[in-house]
């Protein structure tokens, strides 16, 4: 079972930079999957921040990037800012119409 | 400017069965790929089901496959998820997203199911 993995939890201070990550189980990610990546607060529904890889969504600030890192995809955020504290999700194309998220992560400016 | 709103959900007994719909507007609605994504409360987003623009093409996620259907009317510009047999673990804000470079992009504001007794 193909299982989308990110970390559960992380902190930032304000201004600092954080990078978040987006693994397999089995195997490494790469741009064939199409890594996005979402920003959601509690109550809200998901906003797209990134989609292909790398390509910002429409009013994204540049603060926000994507990318391949090793064997997974990664958010950077850069100047992190309070109104960053949310969750985030990246997801992943299986192929054959299939796309699997991963678990989440809390992210926490302090 | 995309907007999508979703419909239907509500609260019903497990074993029993709902149709939710999505309204499109501000697209041409018939040239995209369209999802449902949910959400149960507390956890995290799980993607159900997506539909190719004429509708011959459907896929869902292993957990919802034999129980959800999705289904669309270009002529209506809307989506829909007939959920069957529901169970307590269904119980979840229910999304429709559009698609745009294989990635739910545009997303609606949700509606809740809850299975109880």
């Amino acid at each position: 079972q193909t299982v989308v993995t990110q970390e559960p939890s992380f902190s930032v201070s304000p201004g600092g930079t954080v990078t978040l990550t987006c693994g397999l189980n089995s195997g490494s990610v790469s741009t064939d999957y199409y890594p996005s990546w979402y920003q959601q607060t509690p109550g809200q529904p998901p906003r797209t921040l990134i989609y292909s890889t790398s390509t910002r969504s429409s009013g994204v600030p540049d603060r926000f990037s994507g990318s391949i890192l090793g064997n997974k995809a990664a958010l950077t955020i850069t100047g992190a800012q309070a109104d960053d504290e949310s969750d985030y999700y990246c997801i992943l194309y299986m192929g054959g119409g299939i796309w699997v998220f991963g678990g989440g992560t809390k992210l926490t400016v302090l | 400017e995309v907007q999508l709103v979703e419909s239907g959900g509500g609260l019903v007994k497990p074993g029993g069965s709902l149709r939710l719909s999505c309204a499109a507007s501000g697209f041409i609605f018939k040239t995209y790929v369209m999802n449902w994504v949910r959400q149960a409360p507390g956890k995290g987003l799980e993607w159900v089901s997506c539909i190719g623009g004429s509708g011959t093409n459907t896929h869902y996620a292993d957990s919802v496959k034999g129980r959800f259907t999705i289904s669309r009317d270009n002529t209506k510009d809307s989506l829909y998820l007939q959920i069957n047999s529901l169970r307590a673990e269904d119980t979840a804000v229910y999304y429709c997203a559009r698609d745009l470079a294989r990635t739910p992009l545009n997303w609606g504001q949700g509606t809740l199911v809850t299975v109880s007794s």
